[in-house]
């Protein structure tokens, strides 16, 4: 099964780049990299998704590495809404009965 | 589109007692699945399906029975409830597996006594 390995928290200025990180080294060929994002106990919010190349919409920007073992989820100018719990998880056709959500990374955005 | 609908938004139960939490969706989404999480922890899935008629386990799927007798419904069985299965319920739905994002619910917030 791919796992994913998020930091447990991190902090950003409001206005700043929000760089996240995930590790997802036992991505398999035709597994997507997912970006969720919950806020309070509100259901969990699709941001992005990725296979190999770089995507951006208008929430945010996906890099995914060459060897696609780890990402970076991008929010260009954070704001004091986009304090949240980031949910990375990868999950294909295969693996979709062991889609899990880890523990996340914790955003604060902070004035 | 209403999206995906969770009914109750709140439930006590007693140990021992049987209870259904309801899932909709009105997108003819063809994949849907429920999670757990409780506090302070990320989702955990319990149990899922790929279309009407079939179901199978995930991470977590003791305590717990699904069917999929409809596209639209996907309904979660909680059997003989305990402390235990204290938590918020969420149900979701994508168009299929690969490359679809999922469309999740309001949750269901669940305390067993």
């Amino acid at each position: 099964d791919a796992k994913t390995t998020q930091p447990p928290s991190m902090d950003c200025a409001e206005g700043r780049a929000a760089n996240l990180p995930c590790n997802h080294s036992t991505i398999s060929g035709n597994e997507y990299v997912y970006w969720y994002r919950q806020i309070h106990s509100q259901g969990p919010q699709y941001i992005i998704h990725g296979l190999k190349n770089n995507e951006t919409n208008e929430m945010a920007s996906l890099i995914i590495t060459e060897d696609r073992k780890s990402s970076t989820l991008i929010l260009p100018h954070a704001t004091l809404r986009d304090t949240a719990v980031y949910y990375c998880i990868v999950r294909g056709a295969a693996n979709a009965g062991k889609s899990t959500f880890g523990d996340g990374t914790t955003l604060t955005v902070k004035p | 589109n209403a999206g995906v609908t969770q009914t109750p938004k709140f439930q006590v139960l007693k140990t021992g007692q049987s209870m259904t939490l309801q899932c909709a969706q009105d997108m003819n989404h063809e994949y849907m699945s429920w999670y757990r999480q409780d506090p302070g922890m990320g989702l955990r899935l319990i149990h899922y399906s790929v279309g009407a008629g079939i179901t199978d386990q995930g991470e977590v799927p003791n305590g717990y029975n699904v069917s999929r007798s409809t596209t639209e419904d996907f309904p979660l069985r909680l059997l003989s409830a305990a402390p235990s299965q204290t938590s918020v319920y969420f149900c979701a739905s994508s168009l299929g597996l690969a490359g679809d994002e999922q469309y999740f619910g309001p949750g269901t917030r669940l305390t067993v006594t």
